[in-house]
């Protein structure tokens, strides 16, 4: 089993929709939670970050975190064409400096 | 206030043969740590550098090595190159060792081996 899992997808939503991304992990250990935005050929971009478990609202962007769970999630609110792009779950804590991503989920928004 | 820069952002490289990636962080940050990106995975990490030194190492061969200067930028050597190097190469920048994995990451060197 794999520390972070993530659906690739591709998801594929009309403008105006409301995506829902989510990743499940097993590494009790993490404590850091991220979303990591990535446009073709680019470098991730940090969208959100959240510390243990909670919600965080940020614009059109809300990050849920279930610890009991094990289990996280990215709203987007009114997605936009230009919200097209991949979108990573990463995570750390414990004793380790490193990121674990999740695969990654191709979102496409269509006008 | 420049980001991440990395060089170069493209480079061709042939089976067996040695490559060198440079990395400038943030300004104000003094931690670099390295991803390795396979097309269609999600950043793989291969280490992390802080006051010069290896601090953390991923799941990645001894073929793969690093060095941080004193203004705190880096360099990822791979030699003894492989078909299966081909990779995006991310740099990240932190304001410190920390754990909170609050990471910014430059555009990336792809690195194509033939």
């Amino acid at each position: 089993q794999k520390e972070v899992e993530q659906d690739p997808g591709p998801l594929s939503v009309p403008e105006g929709a409301i995506v829902s991304l989510n990743c499940t992990y097993s590494n009790s250990a993490f404590q850091y939670f991220m979303w990591y935005r990535q446009y073709s050929r680019k470098g991730p971009e940090l969208l959100m970050y959240t510390y243990s478990s909670g919600n965080k609202e940020d614009g059109r962007f809300t990050a849920q975190v279930d610890k009991s769970s094990k289990y996280i999630s990215l709203f987007i609110r009114d997605s936009q064409p230009s919200d097209s792009a991949t979108y990573l779950c990463a995570m750390s804590g414990g004793s380790n400096y490193k990121l674990t991503f999740g695969k990654g989920t191709l979102l496409t928004v269509n006008p | 206030d420049a980001g991440v820069t990395q060089s170069p952002t493209h480079l061709i490289k042939t089976r067996g043969q040695q490559v060198t990636l440079r990395c400038s962080p943030k300004s104000g940050h003094d931690t670099v740590s390295w991803y390795q990106q396979a097309l269609g995975q999600g950043p793989q990490f291969i280490f992390q550098y802080y006051e010069e030194e290896e601090r953390q190492r991923g799941n990645f061969p001894d073929r793969f090595s690093g060095h941080q200067f004193p203004n705190y930028s880096s360099e990822l050597n791979v030699n003894a190159l492989l078909l299966g190097d081909s990779a995006l190469y991310l740099c990240a920048s932190s304001p410190s060792p920390g754990v909170t994995g609050e990471l910014f990451f430059g555009e990336g060197s792809r690195l194509t081996v033939l």
